[in-house]
């Protein structure tokens, strides 16, 4: 069975850029989230998805990162401008069920200078 | 607001010892915690778990206390091996929500 899988998984831009990260959950999972891992910190719930419903969005800065799961399968996370404090690694993960157990993807390391 | 705290940064033990890390917890409405292990340039994968009404579950050799009144998790490993070296997460979530609340992150090294 494929894992979840993200890309890119490396990415360095300016402050004020804009950038975009992919995730392509496991088949069949119908909830998706995505997180942030700032270095030294727990993953941090930014969004998550319900097939192709927000399910909880309180802790995404909505001036900046949208979300969206147009077809309820894979995703993407935008980020626009970036700051120097997203620099963090972004975890996507899914699950069957809202109950299930989350299954995690390599993440993307991204670096704002 | 740190709701899910694991205060030990690192924790280091000789292969065959048992490793033992800690997890604290500050809401009373958590009903559900787990424990991921995470590798360099990997995802978290999912360890083991266990619901508030139960104070113990084992698999293998990872076993994992719950003491609600202390609001304290631990998990046990043991014997420890070298390939149980990662960083290891607890988590919290409540309800039907599966929204996960994660520590900070414990690194665990077992020496040969």
């Amino acid at each position: 069975e494929a894992g979840v899988a993200q890309s890119p998984r490396y990415k360095i831009i300016e402050k004020r850029q804009s950038v975009a990260f992919w995730c392509n959950p496991i088949s069949g999972h119908a909830t998706l989230y995505w997180y942030q891992q700032i270095l030294g910190q727990g993953p941090k719930l930014l969004i998550q998805f319900q097939n192709n419903g927000v399910v909880d969005d309180s802790q995404l800065p909505k001036d900046r990162f949208s979300a969206e799961r147009l077809k309820g399968v894979d995703s993407t996370l935008k980020i626009q401008p970036a700051k120097l404090e997203d620099s963090a690694v972004y975890l996507c993960a899914s699950s069957f069920g809202l109950q299930e157990t989350q299954y995690f993807g390599p993440g993307t390391r991204l670096l704002v200078l | 607001d740190q709701q899910v705290k694991q205060n030990s940064p690192s924790l280091s033990v000789q292969e065959g010892r048992i490793s033992i890390l800690n997890c604290d917890y500050t809401n009373s409405m958590f009903d559900y915690f787990l424990w991921y292990k995470k590798y360099p340039a990997e995802g978290p994968t999912f360890l083991i778990s266990i619901s508030s009404i139960k104070d113990k579950n084992e698999d293998g050799r990872f076993t994992v206390f719950l003491n609600k009144s202390a609001k304290h998790l631990s998990l046990h490993i043991v014997p420890s091996q070298p390939g149980d070296s990662a960083v290891y997460f607890c988590a919290a979530s409540f309800g039907n929500t599966g929204k996960l609340i994660f520590g900070q992150g414990t690194t665990l090294q077992v020496k040969p």
